[in-house]
């Protein structure tokens, strides 16, 4: 069974300075990643979708690299602003079934 | 990205009585809806998934008489939370995707917040 950890929980930082979200998963047979955003009381949002061949997918001010063989995605944000401050999740689909399994999300506080 | 209505985005209902939450694909065909649901300060809990035109497959421990969950069209899932109790007072949160395969992305709807009185 998939089990997808994120670290860590919660992060504050101060305005402008870079993010870095790690979200780690048990079975490397995936077939891609997809990192969301959720606002509290909130829907999730689709970030990035990285596919298992993809080693790194960018929008705008956020790049997501992907190494499958050690089971390891990082979502990076540049020059963080206050209103990234939100919950960010990640989610792999099951090798079999094909639902998403979901890491407990890094809450992120940015400080004006 | 697509975009998943899902309505109401906040009901309060008396106990006993039933509720019905949509969920609509509004720009594109969705062969697939999931149900989830979030306690506070957790992530999502998958509770069915629906394909169009055939029963849910509902999780272990999810009681599909209490949640029903209909997929009557291409766009647009219903979730009824029957004989609602204050323990199912919960966020209830859609997806849709495309198409059954992994590869296809998942988008979510902006959740339904359930407080039952």
């Amino acid at each position: 069974k998939q089990e997808v950890t994120q670290i860590p929980a919660a992060l504050s930082v101060p305005e402008g300075e870079n993010l870095v979200l790690n979200c780690s998963f048990t079975d490397s047979a995936i077939y891609n990643l997809q990192w969301f955003r959720q606002d509290p009381g909130k829907g999730l949002t689709s970030l990035l979708l990285i596919q298992s061949s993809q080693r790194e997918q960018t929008s705008g001010r956020l790049n997501a690299s992907l190494d499958k063989s050690s089971g390891r995605s990082t979502l990076y944000i540049a020059a963080s602003q206050p209103g990234d401050s939100a919950t960010y999740l990640c989610a792999v689909p099951g090798s079999n079934d094909y639902k998403l399994s979901f890491g407990a999300g890094t809450t992120v506080t940015v400080r004006a | 990205g697509a975009v998943v209505s899902q309505h109401p985005s906040r009901v309060i209902c008396k106990s006993g009585t039933s509720v019905k939450i949509e969920c609509r694909s509004l720009d594109f065909q969705a062969t697939t809806m999931f149900w989830y649901r979030q306690f506070p300060k957790q992530s999502l809990m998958l509770m069915a998934t629906s394909n169009e035109g055939s029963k849910a497959t509902y999780e272990q421990g999810v009681e599909k008489d209490k949640f029903l969950i209909n997929h009557a069209s291409l766009t647009l899932s219903t979730l009824t939370v029957t004989s609602a109790h204050p323990e199912d007072s919960s966020f209830y949160i859609c997806s849709a995707r495309a198409s059954y395969g992994p590869n296809t992305e998942a988008f979510f709807g902006q959740g339904t917040r359930l407080t039952v009185v």
